[in-house]
């Protein structure tokens, strides 16, 4: 069935350092992948996504890549700050008329001052 | 424009009672999801409405169920709580555009059932 494996779970950080976190979906008609961002308390917020017809993507200190034959995508912060301590989930989509999100189970990063 | 807001933000049930939870969309915007996250599960979805209609559904049992207004206000109903539907739900909406594929979320309802 549909799935989506997200590593790691826990990553820890120094400030200034980067972080990398991995997707793996298991449909190959998924053709969106979404990052997500959520604070204590609060909704998830879009923080960058990617359709399948581009390889990578970036905005300003965060970049997504995604290969669609290993159906891999991973999302890359550089130049990390506390405020980006969260959760951030991966999401992979299909393209049929729904708007169904698979989310990955989530990686609780935390940026050490 | 005002984000997607959800009430009542906090909610505690018992056993056996029923729910229902509410989900105004972003101006516009003509598709809601609701998802269920807890902390074993993460994030599951649950059911998507598009033009009052129910276009995908979960796997979860038919004590969840939901609809949507003409005006695509959503609500989402669970009876006969058990203690496992302790969760935050979500609601999500989306333009209901071609090609507008991102979904925005709002802050939640916290059910805990005792």
């Amino acid at each position: 069935g549909e799935n989506v494996e997200q590593h790691p779970s826990t990553l820890s950080v120094q400030e200034g350092d980067s972080a990398v976190i991995k997707c793996t979906y298991s449909d190959s008609a998924s053709n969106y992948f979404p990052w997500y961002k959520q604070e204590l308390g609060k909704g998830p917020q879009l923080i960058i996504d990617i359709r399948s017809n581009v390889g990578e993507k970036k905005d300003q200190r965060i970049a997504v890549t995604l290969n669609k034959t290993a159906k891999h995508f991973s999302l890359h912060i550089t130049e990390t700050q506390p405020e980006d301590s969260a959760v951030y989930f991966c999401a992979a989509s299909i393209a049929s008329g729904t708007y169904k999100y698979i989310f990955g189970t989530g990686t609780r990063l935390k940026v050490l001052a | 424009k005002a984000g997607v807001t959800q009430t009542p933000r906090y909610l505690i049930k018992t056993r056996g009672q029923q729910v229902t939870l509410s989900c105004s969309p972003i101006s516009g915007h003509r598709s809601v999801s609701w998802y269920q996250q807890t902390p074993g599960q993460g994030l599951q979805f649950l059911f998507e409405y598009f033009s009052e209609t129910q276009r995908n559904k979960g796997n979860f049992p038919g004590r969840f169920s939901g609809r949507q207004f003409s005006n695509s206000r959503s609500e989402m109903n669970v009876s006969t709580l058990e203690l496992g539907d302790s969760a935050l739900y979500l609601c999500a909406s989306n333009p209901g555009t071609s090609g507008a594929r991102t979904q925005y979320f709002g802050p939640g309802t916290r059910l805990l059932v005792l």
